[in-house]
C-alpha cells in the first residue's frame, strides 16, 4: 500500500508567479484536502477535493485553485504568489467525506518560498 | 466558532519522565479529536482519534489521550519518554460542514527530550 507523494518537496518562487504543487493519493482513497503549514502554526484547511469537484474551501482566496484527476491525484495552484503564501503544504487523502471518516493520510509536503 | 488551543508551545522533559500535552477545544457538537505528531521535514502522523466511546483512548507509540467533555479538554500523555519523541504535536478538532469534512487545527507544541 502506498502513501501519499507530493512534489516537489522544495520550492523557490518569485512574488507574482505562478506554481503547481502536486499530491498522488493513497491507494484506494477518492478524497484529497490540502493544508497551509506557515511556520510555527498548525496546518490550515485550503479546500478538498471529492470525485474531481471542490466539495469543501476554507479562508482562501481564489488564486489558490485545486483539480483532482480520474485516478485522484490532485494539483494544488496559486497564482499572483504573494510572500505570506510561503509554508509548507500538506496534502492529505482520505475514503470518502463522511462525518465519520477522518482517516487522513497526509504526505510529507511541500516546502514553498516566495521571495 | 470552531478552534483548537494547545497552552503549550515549547516543553522540554527528560528522557524516562511522564509527559502530558494539553490541548482544549471549542466546538458546538460532539467533537472528533486527533493527536498527530510531526518530526522534522515530515508530514503528520496521526497517533490517536476520538469519535465516541470510552473517553480513554490508546494510541501509537505508546501514547493516550482522555476526553473530558466537561472541560473540553483532550490532554495526550506518555508515562515515559523516549529521545525519539522530540517532535512537533499537533491536537486537531474534525469539523465536518455541509457535504467535506475538516480538521482544525491547534498550533502544536514543540517537545525537546534531554538526556
Amino acid at each position: 500500500e502506498t502513501g501519499v507523494t507530493q512534489s516537489p518537496t522544495h520550492l523557490i518562487k518569485t512574488r507574482g508567479q505562478q506554481v503547481t504543487l502536486r499530491c498522488s493519493s493513497q491507494s484506494g482513497h477518492n478524497t484529497v484536502s490540502w493544508y497551509q503549514q506557515a511556520l510555527g502554526q498548525g496546518p490550515q484547511f485550503i479546500f478538498q477535493y471529492y470525485r474531481e469537484e471542490e466539495n469543501g474551501r476554507g479562508n482562501f482566496p481564489p488564486r489558490f485553485s485545486g483539480l483532482q484527476f480520474p485516478n485522484y491525484s490532485s494539483e494544488l495552484n496559486v497564482n499572483a504568489l504573494e510572500l505570506d503564501d510561503s509554508a509548507l503544504y500538506l496534502c492529505a487523502s482520505s475514503l470518502g467525506t463522511a462525518k465519520s471518516n477522518y482517516g487522513y493520510t497526509f504526505g510529507s509536503g511541500t516546502r514553498l518560498t516566495v521571495v | 466558532a470552531q478552534s483548537v488551543t494547545q497552552p503549550d508551545i515549547h516543553i522540554t522533559v527528560s528522557e524516562g519522565a511522564s509527559l502530558e500535552l494539553r490541548c482544549n477545544y471549542s466546538y458546538g457538537a460532539t467533537p472528533y479529536l486527533f493527536w498527530y505528531v510531526q518530526s522534522p521535514g515530515q508530514g503528520l502522523q496521526l497517533l490517536l482519534k476520538y469519535f465516541s466511546g470510552d473517553t480513554l483512548v490508546q494510541g501509537i507509540k505508546g501514547f493516550e489521550a482522555e476526553f473530558k467533555r466537561s472541560q473540553s479538554s483532550f490532554n495526550l500523555r506518555k508515562p515515559s519518554v523516549h529521545w525519539s519523541d522530540a517532535a512537533e504535536y499537533f491536537c486537531a478538532v474534525g469539523a465536518p460542514s455541509g457535504g467535506y469534512n475538516k480538521l482544525i487545527f491547534g498550533a502544536g507544541t514543540r517537545l525537546a527530550v534531554h538526556p
